[in-house]
């Protein structure tokens, strides 16, 4: 059974500081996505990493994948507040079904 | 253009009753998804459709849950006899299609509340 573990569960950090969240998951796979969710609000696609060592980065946001350590990270460089949100990854053993992790809730303070 | 579209956005019912939760696909997506989120649980995989392939129904907790696609395109998540474990919010999402590592996008949710 594939479990996604992330780690931190919660993060609270001040804002222009760079920091990492971290994915881990049981099985091989070469699929994962990452996903934001705002209180009450539905799950905005971030990034799809498709390959080994793929890396995608948006704006402060920078996602990366090592398929071999099944690990994928998440880096924030010089965090702003509106980056504060709930961060999800996702994994999908070629059956389309995504397995997500427990989520980070990312606090960005003055 | 228009993304994935729940109704109701909120449901409260009463325990032992039925409730149906609907969804319609971004347009042009033939891959649909159901999923659940809830504290204790987090966010689960309840089943999903490829076009006219046999959905895939092996997240569904109970035989008290079921949906259907209609025509390809909206689709219906059906609860019955409601239990206050059912209690979450249930999210709906489409791709473009499956196994092609499309992003899914995500409806708004439909909250559904059991007394």
């Amino acid at each position: 059974e594939l479990k996604v573990e992330q780690n931190p569960l919660f993060l609270s950090m001040q804002e222009g500081k760079n920091y990492t969240i971290y994915c881990n998951y049981s099985t091989t796979s070469d699929r994962l996505y990452w996903y934001r969710q705002d209180p009450g609000k539905s799950l905005e696609s971030l990034f799809v990493l498709l390959s080994n060592g793929a890396v995608k980065q948006e704006g402060r946001l920078m996602a990366s994948l090592d398929t071999k350590a099944r690990l994928s990270t998440l880096h924030i460089t010089a965090a702003v507040h509106d980056l504060s949100a709930t961060y999800f990854c996702a994994v999908d053993l070629d059956t389309d079904k995504l397995i997500f992790g427990t989520g980070t809730r990312l606090q960005v303070f003055p | 253009g228009a993304g994935v579209s729940q109704s109701p956005s909120n449901k409260v019912t009463e325990k032992g009753k039925d409730v149906e939760l609907r969804c319609d696909p971004i347009s042009g997506h033939t891959a649909l998804y159901w999923y659940r989120q809830s504290l204790g649980q987090g966010l689960e995989f309840l089943i999903y459709f490829q076009g006219n392939s046999a959905p895939d129904k092996s997240g569904l907790p109970s035989d008290r849950f079921s949906a259907e696609r209609t025509g390809g395109s909206v689709s219906t998540l059906t609860i019955q006899r409601t239990q206050q474990e059912d209690s979450a919010v249930y999210l709906c999402a489409s791709s473009l299609r499956s196994g092609a590592g499309q992003p899914q996008h995500f409806g708004d949710g439909t909250r559904l509340s059991i007394l």
